[in-house]
């Protein structure tokens, strides 16, 4: 059975850094792009990153790029968000998804709440 | 890399049927046949409920059906059900990324 477990959410001032993780079990993980997306307290869904399954490609959202680093162990099944430079706006629940065939998300975590707030 | 556009809101009887569009260009629903649906109820990741514009994941019942027309992609949920009230979110291909649109809240009346 598939399994994504996202970890490292908390609280961190305007302007500082957070590691996000996303532990993926159940499937092959070096045969899928993952991706991370974001919903905000009350609001829609985002698309923020991207990585293909070697990490060979990466692509992010024009609200994050420069700030945001995506990146993946395919030896250790994890997939990572470094994020620098917080900014309240990116206050949300992060969540990693798994990319089948390119065009869909099939698997989600659970979720990991990122708070911006002095 | 602007939002798909979606109702805020939709509503419909019990055993009746419901649409929800998702409007974007030519850049992202119009120019691909990657188009998909999600469904959210509260608290909850959310569900994969139809790919490649009108493809259904197994599981998922066939009272739901998605389509698409130039720029313009829909769900269509048939013979509602109470469970089925939740946030519907649509999702494209946009060349190197992705956009989702805004969400639609569907109530079972």
């Amino acid at each position: 059975e598939v399994h994504l477990v996202e970890s490292g959410g908390g609280l961190v001032q305007p302007g500082g850094s957070l590691r996000l993780s996303c532990a993926a079990s159940g499937f092959t993980f070096y045969s899928y792009a993952m991706h991370w997306v974001r919903q905000a307290p009350g609001k829609g869904l985002e698309y923020v990153s991207a990585i293909s399954s070697n990490g060979g490609s990466t692509y992010y959202a024009n609200s994050v790029k420069g700030r945001f680093t995506i990146s993946r162990d395919n030896s250790k099944n994890m997939l990572y968000l470094q994020m620098g430079s917080l900014r309240a706006e990116d206050m949300a629940v992060y969540y990693c998804a798994r990319v089948a065939h390119g065009s869909k998300y099939d698997y989600w975590g659970q979720g990991t709440l990122v708070t911006v707030s002095s | 890399q602007s939002a798909l556009t979606q109702p805020r809101s939709v509503s419909g009887s019990p055993g009746q049927s419901v649409t929800i569009s998702c409007t974007g260009t030519s850049s992202d629903v119009g120019g691909y046949n990657y188009v998909s649906w999600y469904q959210q109820h509260p608290g909850k990741a959310p569900k994969l409920m139809i790919y490649d514009v009108s493809e259904r994941p197994s599981g998922v019942p066939d009272r739901f059906s998605g389509s698409k027309s130039g720029n313009t992609a829909s769900l269509t949920i048939s013979g509602l059900q109470a469970e089925d009230e939740a946030d519907y979110y649509c999702c494209s291909y946009a060349g190197s990324h992705w956009v989702f649109g805004g969400g639609t809240k569907l109530t079972v009346l």
